[in-house]
């Protein structure tokens, strides 16, 4: 059984239109990671949730935000989708914060903006 | 200079073969390292994590050179099924929780 779920799979919307992607987990993690994945290219990670704490990558654009409502769900929000940020946003859980934490991903939702 | 590089590949490879990669990270601070794998269009699953002393799991040796500050996988007996993009990561050494990704080495095993 999947541990950590994302929805939907496959997402398109336009160029400036709202878009918000979802995930949720089962395992009881304190973390919850979102990691931006261009064709190609590393993830790199926009930023996490320790608990309710949120801790945004320096580098993260002001375009994208996140919500955890809740210790299951967390909810990444593009305000107003460009063309460059079409990409594969994965999430990922760890337990908590240690040097030997794994991660455990989501499958990922891929992201077209026309 | 990128915090974690990779040799993109793509490494072509018979099946049977002993391939290695190898990864080299900025930071002589950091302090976790790990190999995922990533087939296409499908999200990272850690393969191994890497410690100072190398480890085995299987047909799979990761080593770990603190003192040139580069990470290796090696892969014996290659097989189709191993074809896939492996990612070098590597945590930093403070209590962040960050995971710093490199770009992937593409292996491709043939028949």
């Amino acid at each position: 059984d999947a541990m950590v779920i994302q929805n939907p799979r496959y997402q398109v919307t336009q160029f400036g239109k709202p878009v918000t992607l979802s995930c949720s987990q089962t395992l009881n993690h304190n973390v919850m990671y979102w990691y931006q994945q261009k064709s190609s290219q590393a993830p790199k990670l926009l930023f996490h949730y320790y608990d309710k704490d949120f801790n945004n990558e320096a580098d993260t654009p002001d375009n994208f935000q996140s919500r955890r409502p809740n210790t299951s769900f967390c909810f990444l929000d593009i305000r107003s989708p460009g063309l460059g940020d079409a990409a594969m946003y994965l999430c990922a859980t760890s337990r908590d914060l240690g040097d030997n934490e794994k991660l455990f991903f989501g499958s990922g939702t891929q992201l077209s903006v026309l | 200079r990128k915090e974690v590089e990779q040799d993109p590949g793509p490494f072509n490879v018979p099946e049977g073969a002993t391939v290695a990669f190898n990864c080299t990270y900025s930071n002589s601070a950091s302090q976790s390292f790990f190999w995922y794998r990533q087939d296409c269009r499908k999200e990272p699953k850690l393969l191994m994590s890497v410690y100072s002393s190398g480890n085995e799991d299987g047909r799979f040796t990761a080593q770990l050179n603190r003192a040139s500050q580069y990470i290796s996988l090696l892969i014996r007996d290659s097989k189709l099924s191993d074809s896939a993009t492996y990612l070098c990561v590597v945590k930093g050494s403070s209590n962040t929780g960050k995971l710093i990704f490199g770009q992937g080495t593409t292996l491709q095993v043939k028949p």
